[in-house]
């Protein structure tokens, strides 16, 4: 069946430091998805690519979609606090238009 | 906040029992999916619901059964309850029949420990 993997698992930087976490599909991608889950919350929508390419920014996040559509990156510059939590990549499961495959996730934490 | 919910927040229960789980979805939203997330892993996809029939199921045995009603609220039944059942049972709302290309709106989950 489909999968979707993600590196790191975990990441830990000083505040400030860049992050980037990776995302990648054993299946072409008609599009993905991005949440973050703070410790002990629930998974929060981010983002939605659907091009081949796409460049999408929300303040300091960039998301990208590759040109293959089968991987995805978020890349947080000079991370804060409050970005801390577990980022998930989550694309369509095996051709189903009803199923989300998430990644396991990368879990973020900053060091004041 | 998404504007669903979910109740009960934390339930405990012993293997073998059954158990219920209720969601509302935030309003005009007419789709409901439910996913398990074990710890330290991401969510997994159960099934969805779309205007009160199954619209899709992931790979869980029958034991893990659901409906939703007219309102769109939904409810999540597990049945002979195993210790491999504890876990954070999520439900998200979204206004598409289909989860794969609609943002979905989590809930706060409800916190099953099997004892």
């Amino acid at each position: 069946g489909q999968q979707v993997m993600q590196i790191p698992q975990y990441q830990h930087v000083q505040e400030g430091e860049d992050f980037t976490t990776y995302c990648n599909s054993s299946t072409t991608l008609s599009n993905i998805q991005w949440y973050k889950q703070r410790p002990g919350g629930h998974p929060v929508f981010l983002i939605q690519l659907v091009k081949s390419g796409e460049v999408k920014k929300q303040k300091r996040l960039t998301f990208q979609f590759g040109e293959a559509k089968k991987n995805s990156s978020l890349h947080i510059t000079a991370t804060q606090t409050t970005d801390v939590g577990t980022y998930f990549c989550a694309g369509p499961g095996g051709g189903s238009n009803y199923k989300l495959t998430f990644g396991k996730g990368t879990l973020l934490t900053v060091n004041p | 906040e998404t504007g669903v919910t979910q109740s009960p927040t934390h339930l405990i229960k012993t293997r073998g029992q059954q158990v219920t789980l209720r969601c509302s979805s935030q309003s005009g939203h007419n789709t409901v999916s439910w996913y398990q997330q074990a710890l330290g892993q991401g969510p997994q996809f159960i099934f969805q619901y779309y205007r009160e029939e199954e619209n899709g199921r992931g790979n869980f045995p029958p034991r893990f059964s659901g409906l939703q009603f007219p309102n769109y609220s939904s409810e999540l039944n597990v049945n002979a309850l195993e210790l491999d059942d504890s876990a954070l049972y999520l439900c998200a709302s979204s206004t598409a029949r289909g989860a794969s290309t609609d943002t979905q709106y989590f809930g706060p989950g409800t916190r099953l420990t099997v004892l």
